[in-house]
This record gives C-alpha cells, structure tokens and sequence, in this order.
C-alpha cells in the first residue's frame, strides 16, 4: 500500500515568510498525490494535485508543488505567507484498495501553519 | 459546480438515539464516500460508494449504516452510537478514479452525549 509522511506537525512563519510544507512518499509505482487545505470547522478543499503531466504543478491561492522522485517528495511552497493561510494541511495519495478496484486516498497526518503577524 | 453539501451541521445525539447524516452532490460523480475525522487527525475512510453500490467498507462497526439512495445523495444511519463516535463527518464525492479529485462537503459535526 502507497503512504504519505508528512514532516513537522505544526509549522509557524510570519506574514511574508516563504511557506515550506514537507510531504514525502513511499510508492512502488508511480504515485498520484494531492495536497488539501482545511480551515477550522470547514471540510477539505483541494489545493494541487500531482498526476504525471507535469513535476511543478501550481494551485489555488499561489501554492504549489514540485514533485521529485529521486527525493520520493511532494513538498507545498508558498512564496509570501498571508495570515488567511493558517489552517491544516494535509498531504494525500490516491492508490487502489486491496481488492483493486476502487481508489481511496490516504492522508498524511497533517501540518498546522499558523501565520504570524 | 461543485458543491457538496451536508445536513445537518451540527447533531447532538444520545446513545440510544436514532439520527441519519445526509449528503448530497450534483456534479454526476459516480464515487462518494463517509470520512470521520477526529480533532488534529487526518480523515480517516469509511465507506466508499461507486455507482450506487457499497464498495469498501473499512470495517466500520454495525452501529454506523450507509445507504446510497440515487447517484446524488448518501446517507449515513446513526444508531446506538458510542460518546467515542463523537467527531467530524466527512462526505466526498468523486468520478472514482485513481486521478480524480475528492470533493468535500463541510461535514456535521456530531456529539454523543
């Protein structure tokens, strides 16, 4: 089974700061991975997501990704932090269920970013 | 569009209690799903629907029964329900292949008393 680890449970940065979001990971084959973003008390929203087309995939609200499979990486960046920023993330992969005919993601753990002023 | 939408937001149950989750979706995806989500935890699989029929179950206890009744709506039957049931429900709905996007609705937020 394909799985996500995502580094660093709660990350802070202040307003303008460069947002780094670690997400590796481990695929015998290639991986479809997603990133999704979750604001308190709402459900998740997709950001990016990475399906082969292209290794530098860009996403809503001036997010994006670089995919890396010599470093089995998906990491978000974010140039300049915006206080509407923080919120959860989490890292996910799209991969089969055991009987093979049905797709599930499975979610990393998550990263807190708070947005300091 | 692409909405998906959940009622109610929030549900106060007690354990004998009876209550349903609903969800609906009009983008015409073939998959949706059931997630629980506990406070600071990932969402965690339930049940998965693909064209109407039940086709994971990620052995969910009896207490929760999913019902897919047309390609739009899920429902999620509460019943005798644990205080550890308490948390965040998740639906999603995708076109249920390996490259779709899952797409969330704000969830009902259910406490067991």
């Amino acid at each position: 089974a394909q799985s996500v680890t995502q580094l660093g449970s709660h990350v802070s940065v202040s307003e303008g700061a460069l947002v780094l979001l670690r997400c590796n990971y481990s695929s015998s084959v290639p991986p479809y991975l997603f990133w999704y973003v979750q604001y308190p008390n709402q459900g998740l929203q997709l950001l990016l997501k990475y399906t082969s087309a292209a290794t530098l995939v860009k996403g809503i609200n001036g997010f994006e990704a670089e995919f890396k499979k010599s470093e089995t990486s998906f990491h978000l960046t974010k140039p300049s932090a915006h206080m509407s920023d923080a919120a959860e993330y989490f890292c996910a992969v799209s991969d089969r269920d055991s009987g093979g005919s049905n797709y599930k993601l499975t979610f990393g753990k998550g990263t807190l970013l708070t947005v300091n002023p | 569009d692409t909405e998906v939408t959940q009622t109610p937001k929030h549900l106060v149950m007690g354990m004998t209690n009876k209550k349903s989750l609903k969800c609906e979706q009009h983008m015409g995806h073939r998959a949706m799903y059931w997630y629980k989500q506990k406070a600071k935890k990932p969402p965690e699989l339930m049940f998965v629907y693909s064209y109407e029929k039940l086709s994971i179950n990620e052995s969910v206890p009896s207490r929760f029964s999913p019902e897919c009744p047309n390609s739009s709506l899920l429902n999620l039957h509460l019943h005798a329900l644990q205080p550890e049931d308490s948390a965040l429900y998740l639906c999603a709905s995708s076109q249920g292949t390996l490259t779709d996007t899952q797409y969330f609705g704000p969830g009902t937020r259910l406490t067991v008393l």
